[in-house]
């Protein structure tokens, strides 16, 4: 059974502040890690992506991911209200296996004023 | 705009009622899902399509029937449904296979079932 672990919070920041989400997974064999974001009552969108071992980054956010750990966070920087939302990390399996990911289940972020 | 799309964003019906939802996806993507997802709860995954063919059901009740035609569009059928189907269902759309294989999410039809 593939398990992706968060915190389903919320997590409450100043704003300004930076907000740390964390994920685990338990299939050590993953290859791709992917975070979205997702607005009340709307979809979910992608707002990052990582491969491999290490920070990726892309303007205010950071994702970074350690196979050893099985753990991959997203760092938000500079924390804006427009960032209160529910961050969902998905989790893909090795390649060549299953191309269905599996999604944690959310942790909600607010970013008070 | 995800490059998929959902019909219609609303939709509220009785329980004896026959709807479907549509789903369209303009990415050239091989893969297809179905996920519900009730207030306040996570994503559960209901069905998957490759190029066509159904990969996955998760045990899914028969008063949902997905139909994909062609590798761009996914129907889900709904009928005889219970209050505890209302809901926002969301179609998404993935590459099969390769590193970029990141789901890309419609806007999800809410639906409320009375």
């Amino acid at each position: 059974q593939k398990e992706v672990e968060q915190n389903s919070g919320p997590l409450s920041v100043p704003e300004g502040a930076i907000a740390s989400l964390n994920c685990t997974y338990s299939d050590r064999g993953s290859q791709s890690f992917f975070w979205y974001r997702q607005y009340s009552g709307k979809s979910p969108e992608l707002i990052m992506s990582i491969y491999s071992n290490g920070d990726k980054e892309d303007g205010r956010f950071t994702a970074q991911l350690n196979k050893a750990s099985q753990y991959v966070s997203l760092l938000i920087r500079d924390s804006q209200p427009s960032d209160s939302a529910t961050y969902l990390c998905a989790v893909h399996p090795p390649s060549g296996g299953s191309y269905i990911p599996t999604f944690g289940r959310g942790t909600s972020l607010i970013v008070h004023p | 705009e995800t490059g998929v799309t959902q019909t219609p964003r609303h939709l509220v019906m009785g329980m004896t009622n026959k709807k479907s939802l549509k789903c369209e996806q303009h990415l050239g993507h091989n893969a297809m899902y179905w996920y519900k997802q009730s207030a306040k709860k996570p994503l559960e995954l209901m069905f998957v399509y490759n190029f066509k063919e159904q990969t996955e059901n998760n045990s899914v009740p028969s008063r949902f029937s997905p139909e994909c035609p062609n590798s761009s569009h996914l129907f889900l059928h709904l009928h005889t449904l219970q209050p505890e189907d209302s809901a926002l269902y969301l179609c998404a759309s993935s590459q099969r296979s390769g590193s970029n294989n990141e789901q890309f999410f419609g806007p999800g039809t809410r639906l409320t079932v009375l």
